[in-house]
C-alpha cells in the first residue's frame, strides 16, 4: 500500500515567518500534487510537480520534488493569514490519486 | 474557468435508503473519478472511469456502490444502501487524460450525513 506523510500535521505561525511543509513516501510516483482544501469545500489545485528534482514557485509558494520522485516540499516565504488552511500533498498511481495526511497551517496576524 | 460541479451540497439521509450523487464534470474531460473524506480524515480514492466503465476501484468500493455517466454531462455515484460510516464528504474530479502528470479538478463536495 503507498503511503503519503505529512510533517508537521499541524503549524501555527506568525504572518510574515517562512515555513517549509514535507511530504515523504517509501514508493516512487510519477508525478505529485498539491492542494489547498478551505473547510466544506473540495481540494484545489495548487502545482503539478512531474520531473525529478522540480521545483516550481507560485508566487511565495515553492514546490520541490525529490530526486528519486518519492518526496516533496512546500516552502513558503513571507506567510500571511490568507495562507491560513490545509495542504494536501497526492501522487499518481495509475488511475487514482494517493493523498497525503495534510498539513493544517495557521498564521496568525 | 470550467469548474466540476456536485449537487446536493448536504444530503441527510436514513440509514438503509438509497441516495445518488450528482456531478457534472469539466465538458471536454474523459476520465472521472470519485473520493471520500470521512470528517477528520484523508481524501480517500473510490473509484475511477472511462470510456463509460469502471478503470480502478478501491476496497471502499464494494457491491453497494455503483457509478453510471447517465448521459454526455452527468456523472453519478449510487449508494444502494446507507450504512452509517458512509458520512462523509464526497468528492467527484475529473480530468482530460490519464498522462504523465495530468491534473485532476475537484468538485465542491456532497456532505451526505447517514443517520
Amino acid at each position: 500500500t503507498q503511503l503519503l506523510e505529512q510533517s508537521p500535521q499541524f503549524l501555527s505561525i506568525q504572518e510574515g515567518e517562512n515555513l517549509t511543509v514535507y511530504c515523504n513516501s517509501s514508493s516512487v510516483f510519477s508525478s505529485l500534487q498539491w492542494y489547498r482544501q478551505e473547510p466544506g469545500e473540495g481540494p484545489v489545485l495548487l502545482v503539478t510537480v512531474v520531473t525529478g528534482g522540480e521545483v516550481k514557485k507560485l508566487k511565495r509558494l515553492t514546490f520541490q520534488f525529490g530526486d528519486a520522485r518519492k518526496d516533496s516540499s512546500l516552502h513558503i516565504t513571507a506567510a500571511q493569514p490568507g495562507d491560513t488552511g490545509l495542504y494536501l500533498c497526492a501522487g499518481d498511481n495509475t488511475d487514482k490519486l494517493i493523498f497525503g495526511t495534510g498539513t493544517r497551517l495557521q498564521v496568525f496576524p | 474557468e470550467p469548474e466540476v460541479t456536485q449537487t446536493p451540497s448536504h444530503q441527510v439521509t436514513q440509514m438503509g435508503q438509497e441516495v445518488i450523487l450528482r456531478c457534472v464534470p469539466i465538458s471536454n474531460h474523459l476520465y472521472f473519478y470519485w473520493y471520500r473524506q470521512i470528517l477528520g480524515q484523508k481524501v480517500e480514492f473510490l473509484v475511477s472511469f472511462y470510456n463509460n466503465e469502471i478503470s480502478e476501484k478501491s476496497e471502499i468500493f464494494d457491491d453497494q456502490f455503483s457509478v453510471e455517466r447517465p448521459d454526455g454531462s452527468n456523472f453519478t455515484l449510487k449508494i444502494r444502501s446507507t450504512k452509517l460510516e458512509d458520512s462523509a464528504m464526497y468528492f467527484c474530479a475529473s480530468s482530460e487524460a490519464w498522462v504523465l502528470g495530468d491534473t485532476q479538478y475537484f468538485g465542491p463536495g456532497t456532505r451526505l450525513t447517514v443517520l
